[in-house]
């Protein structure tokens, strides 16, 4: 069936670190592929998007590209911030598929000053 | 323009008891989805209402129903609580069709079943 599969955390850094998020997808249909942030207590954003293969999407210094070919969707970021702090889901959404969001398990970033 | 917007933001009912959870989703979209993300969990699929229509739900019991109505908004039923529905129930919308490339999600409605 479709399944996203993330990288356990807790991942903790220090700040100006660089991130690596792993990502991977089953290979079913065509989906958009999405990573959402959770800061505490709070609900989830949409941080960035690709919808096709080799799309990068990217916001707020982020970065994820869809690789068809490994069926991957790594997040990263060149320097992290205290303020990254959050939890961060990949995603994966095909409306000829069920038409729901399909959720990785989330992945808790803790950055230290 | 306004967001996916759900109320309440809080709320605490008796085991037992029952609750409506209301979700109102960005002008234009006409897919709403629920999630329930419990304590320590990931995120979990509860229903996708689409134009009116129930189109999917996920693995959970029938006590969890919901409606959506013609302008789109919707609600999220729970009877017979149990302490273990505990949980923050999300809200989404996305544009249907081949246009639903993604979802928005509200805030959130934190339920605590005692």
């Amino acid at each position: 069936g479709n399944s996203v599969t993330q990288m356990e955390g807790p991942v903790t850094l220090s700040e100006e670190a660089f991130l690596t998020i792993n990502c991977t997808y089953t290979a079913t249909g065509y989906p958009s592929l999405f990573w959402y942030v959770q800061y505490p207590g709070e609900g989830l954003q949409l941080l960035l998007k690709a919808t096709k293969a080799d799309d990068k999407g990217s916001n707020k210094g982020f970065e994820a590209t869809y690789r068809k070919e490994t069926t991957s969707f790594h997040l990263e970021k060149g320097s992290v911030q205290v303020s990254d702090s959050a939890v961060y889901f990949c995603a994966r959404f095909d409306y000829n598929q069920g038409g729901k969001l399909i959720f990785g398990q989330g992945t808790e970033l803790s950055v230290k000053p | 323009e306004a967001g996916v917007t759900q109320s309440p933001t809080h709320l605490i009912k008796t085991r037992g008891q029952q609750v409506t959870l209301r979700c109102s989703p960005i002008s234009g979209h006409t897919s709403v989805y629920w999630y329930q993300q419990a304590l320590g969990l990931g995120l979990q699929f509860l229903l996708w209402y689409d134009e009116g229509e129930e189109r999917n739900r996920g693995n959970f019991p029938p006590r969890f129903s919901g409606r959506q109505f013609p302008n789109y908004s919707s609600e999220l039923n729970v009877n017979a609580l149990e302490l273990e529905d505990s949980a923050l129930y999300l809200c989404a919308s996305s544009l249907t069709g081949q246009g639903a490339t993604e979802a928005f999600f509200g805030q959130g409605t934190r339920l605590t079943v005692v």
